[in-house]
């Protein structure tokens, strides 16, 4: 089945601790995203990646890191969380750009 | 930069019509359409590409007016299902010729009463 896989889908951790949320996706798509949703303000793009190794800041980057070694993978890095970082998280995956994103069923960070 | 999006909510009756608007102060490479319920993912409705195109997709269908950077969603004859967080999403040119990834509105929560 195709899909974006993203894990964990629940996380509450400390302030401070080093964390990451995977992402993967099987259908050989170009580009992929993470987005944060917080109420009120839509879906805000964090990082967005056009090809392996290609990554690119999105509106809200600041706190997050990214990585793009290989097509199907793209997690995104908390080096060191803070409560303001507390949201729901998406990751999406398209085949190019002009063509639909296909998400992630989303992961629910808590950072207290 | 996210788009504009309005009205922020809207409350119908079921099988009356509503529209959803979206603009950009950018030119546009795209405008995507999803539709997120409760508790779920946004899921992808339609996408449109050139100036005054539209698309339509059951009873939901989409215009773009390239030239004022607006895209307008008409729900036609609403049922429950229709009920939901509506979001447009910009793709803007990059002056290499790639898009710059999808930015997403703040969103149009859409009630549809029996």
């Amino acid at each position: 089945e195709a899909q974006v896989t993203q894990n964990p889908r629940y996380l509450i951790t400390v302030t401070g601790k080093k964390l990451t949320v995977t992402c993967s996706q099987n259908m050989n798509h170009e580009y992929m995203s993470w987005y944060r949703q917080d109420p009120g303000l839509g879906l805000r793009q964090i990082y967005y990646s056009m090809n392996v190794e290609v990554t690119d800041k999105g509106d809200v980057p600041e706190g997050y890191k990214v990585s793009r070694k290989e097509k199907r993978n793209f997690p995104l890095i908390l080096e060191s969380p803070s409560p303001n970082q507390t949201s729901l998280y998406f990751c999406a995956s398209s085949p190019r750009a002009t063509v639909g994103y296909t998400f992630g069923s989303g992961t629910r960070l808590t950072v207290v | 930069q996210q788009p504009v999006q309005s009205p922020q909510a809207v409350i119908l009756r079921e099988g009356e019509d509503a529209v959803i608007n979206c603009s950009s102060s950018k030119a546009l490479y795209s405008v995507h359409w999803y539709r997120q319920k409760h508790g779920e993912a946004p899921v992808f409705l339609m996408i449109l590409l050139k100036g005054g195109e539209q698309k339509g997709h059951e009873k939901i269908s989409a215009s773009f007016n390239e030239k004022k950077q607006q895209s307008s969603l008409y729900l036609t004859a609403s049922q429950l299902s229709y009920s939901g967080t509506y979001f447009c999403g910009t793709e803007i040119m990059e002056s290499g010729g790639g898009a710059d990834g999808l930015t997403f509105g703040k969103g149009t929560h859409l009630i549809i009463q029996p």
